[in-house]
């Protein structure tokens, strides 16, 4: 099992530009996640879907957009990519919606010039 | 907003020493949860604490949930340079959306 899968993992983008995070996970869970890592600000959740069919924002969800394409796989986009937006995306998956432990992939690091 | 204080931000010890990392809130949460995170590498869970007042042990690593469920704490015995990294407390303020509020975390260098 590969677990949760993210790619790219390295991504540098010109402010403006479009791009798609993937996501993909081989545990059969329900629920799925993705969040942001700054320096000194923790993981900071961006969108979640706690099932197939759901997406619910986080705590900053501005800029981006997400879908749930499968139970699988979970995409996260910046239809206009903005220097603030520069940081590690982590995707992470759970069971299901609740209090369980969240897997999460190797993580993509988002540059905006 | 919840946020959770997590203290100290940097801890820098030789190896045999005992350290505390505290995770601190004014809200209340269903459940807390504590991740070590390697660099390059996603976190990976260590322990989840739900009931006030729990205690619970990982060989060398003690964690604690406060009895209000507002705070907890994460002890380790004898550091080794194997337990370097960045840990993060992450407090789920309900218990039925998965929902996590991740601390600042507290990254930790045990030098031999």
């Amino acid at each position: 099992n590969a677990g949760v899968t993210q790619t790219p993992k390295f991504q540098v983008l010109k402010t403006g530009q479009s791009m798609t995070l993937q996501c993909a996970q081989d545990m059969n869970h329900n629920s799925m996640y993705w969040y942001r890592q700054d320096p000194g600000m923790g993981l900071r959740l961006i969108y979640y879907s706690a099932s197939e069919g759901t997406t619910d924002k986080g705590e900053v969800p501005n800029g981006y957009n997400v879908s749930r394409l499968n139970k699988r796989e979970f995409s996260l986009r910046l239809e206009s990519a903005a220097p603030s937006q520069t940081s590690v995306y982590f995707c992470a998956s759970s069971a299901l919606a609740g209090i369980y432990e969240q897997f999460f992939g190797p993580g993509t690091r988002l540059t905006v010039l | 907003t919840q946020l959770l204080e997590q203290s100290p931000q940097f801890l820098s010890i030789q190896e045999g020493e005992n350290l505390t990392v505290y995770c601190n809130s004014s809200s209340v949460f269903s459940s807390l949860q504590w991740y070590r995170q390697e660099p390059g590498e996603g976190p990976v869970l260590l322990v989840t604490v739900v009931t006030g007042g729990e205690v619970k042990k990982l060989k060398r690593l003690t964690f604690q949930f406060g009895d209000a469920r507002k705070d907890s704490s994460l002890h380790i015995t004898a550091a080794q340079p194997g337990d370097t990294g960045l840990y993060l407390c992450a407090g789920a303020p309900s218990s039925n959306t998965g929902k996590l509020i991740f601390g600042q975390g507290t990254t930790l260098q045990v030098k031999p």
